[in-house]
């Protein structure tokens, strides 16, 4: 079946530090992978995705790989703002687009 | 920009009411999601409907009933509420053919 496992937070940095947060999959076929940000009080941003294995998606300075040999696709930001707060969730959806799989979320906190 | 709206941001309700919570998306979307959020579980589907008037359950579906009687409309209806279905309510919608879904803010219900 199809799964989503990524790291446990809250992970705490400092502005300006490197920022990794850990996504791998279980999947069948070949899904497409996704990064969603929720801030505060709101709901579900997408952040990037990417559909086939070798793509990299990036927005606003976050960048994946979707990596499937590893099956993974780790969530990267060379420079972190205090902005960039927020719960990050990776996922994935299988070939009839209708069911998402969610990991858990990783809670991020940048202090200045 | 697709907009996915939902009726209340915050919602109290006494146990044994019947509660209704509204989605509506502005974009056309065939296909509307609910799904609740819960600390430490992530985003678990609770309904999806592909069409007017069809609907198919999700991972959770007890004690949940929906309504698709407008396209552009996706209601999330609790029988009869219960304390543990406290919980962030977040709807979303996908266009056809496309991998993405989209999310409203979400409504956040407290039953007492």
């Amino acid at each position: 079946g199809n799964s989503v496992t990524q790291m446990e937070g809250p992970v705490t940095l400092s502005e300006e530090a490197f920022l990794t947060i850990n996504c791998t999959y279980t999947a069948t076929g070949y899904p497409s992978l996704f990064w969603y940000v929720q801030y505060p009080g709101e709901g579900l941003q997408l952040l990037l995705k990417a559909t086939k294995a070798d793509d990299k998606g990036s927005n606003k300075g976050f960048e994946a790989t979707y990596r499937k040999e590893t099956t993974s696709f780790h969530l990267e930001k060379g420079s972190v703002q205090v902005s960039d707060s927020a719960v990050y969730f990776c996922a994935l959806v299988g070939y009839n687009f209708n069911k998402f799989y969610f990991g858990s979320g990783t809670k991020l906190n940048v202090k200045p | 920009d697709v907009k996915v709206t939902q009726s209340s941001r915050y919602l109290v309700k006494r146990t044994g009411e019947k509660v209704f919570l509204e989605c509506v998306q502005d974009m056309d979307h065939e296909n509307m999601f609910w799904y609740r959020q819960d600390p430490g579980l992530g985003l678990r589907l609770i309904y999806f409907s592909y069409d007017v008037k069809m609907k198919e359950k999700g991972d959770i579906p007890e004690g949940y009933s929906v309504s698709r009687e407008k396209k552009e409309r996706f209601s999330l209806i609790l029988e009869s509420a219960s304390t543990n279905q406290t919980s962030m309510y977040l709807c979303a919608s996908r266009p056809p053919g496309g991998d993405t879904q989209y999310f409203g803010p979400g409504t956040r219900l407290t039953v007492l």
